[in-house]
């Protein structure tokens, strides 16, 4: 499985966009990136997933060059209720969807 | 919507002995993951399930066994219980048959070895 390297830890304010990259040179053929979201004391949440390119839903868009070496998990306007831990995970998708591995992820904090 | 069941939310045990986690997937979801979490820690994968049988295994102990009913609930059984051991347990549910899938996580099972 693609290793991925994240920030540990960022800061912003209220009403900023924020973007996380995820670095994952080694990423294969058949891999998606996905992204969850972690609040203390409870089980990692599904934000987003994507391929290539860009993905939007209704609460971050996810950039993906073409090359697929890194992504950008982008939210916009954070509130204090997006303090959370961002893992990003490189793994395949469909019939051989066997495991996430999560790595290090990234402690964003935001401020009032 | 339904989501995934844990059971017991929190559990407190003595060491050496055992513990049974249970999980209970979305309904029509065939994969089944248990992950461990430590206090500080990123979530690590122990094992994983699809339509009963074992898929893939991460970094569970021999002493830790797990495997999942014709129902498709799944129980993570824990012996000679350790110190080290307590953490917080999750079990994720996702249904493989589609592309792009996610996973969804319970709310976890908190245990502490005493």
């Amino acid at each position: 499985l693609a290793k991925t390297t994240q920030p540990i830890s960022m800061d912003s304010y209220e009403g900023q966009e924020v973007n996380i990259t995820c670095s994952h040179n080694n990423i294969a053929t058949n891999d998606y990136i996905t992204w969850y979201q972690q609040f203390p004391s409870q089980g990692p949440r599904f934000i987003i997933q994507g391929y290539k390119t860009k993905v939007t839903n209704e609460v971050a868009s996810l950039f993906i060059p073409a090359d697929r070496k890194s992504s950008t998990l982008s939210l916009p306007r954070v509130s204090l209720s997006d303090t959370a831990v961002y893992y990003c995970l490189v793994g395949p998708g469909g019939t051989s969807y066997g495991k996430l591995t999560f790595g290090q992820g990234t402690i964003l904090t935001v401020h009032p | 919507a339904a989501g995934v069941i844990q059971s017991p939310r929190h559990l407190i045990k003595e060491k050496r002995e055992t513990a049974t986690l249970k999980c209970y997937p979305i309904p029509r979801h065939d994969t089944v993951y248990w992950y461990q979490q430590g206090p500080g820690q990123d979530p690590q994968f122990l094992i994983s399930f699809y339509e009963k049988m074992q898929s893939d295994k991460g970094s569970i102990p021999d002493r830790f066994s797990a495997q999942q009913f014709s129902d498709y609930h799944s129980e993570l059984n824990m012996s000679s219980l350790e110190l080290g051991d307590s953490a917080l347990y999750f079990c994720a549910s996702s249904a493989r048959d589609r592309m792009n899938t996610e996973a969804f996580f319970g709310q976890g099972t908190r245990l502490t070895v005493v």
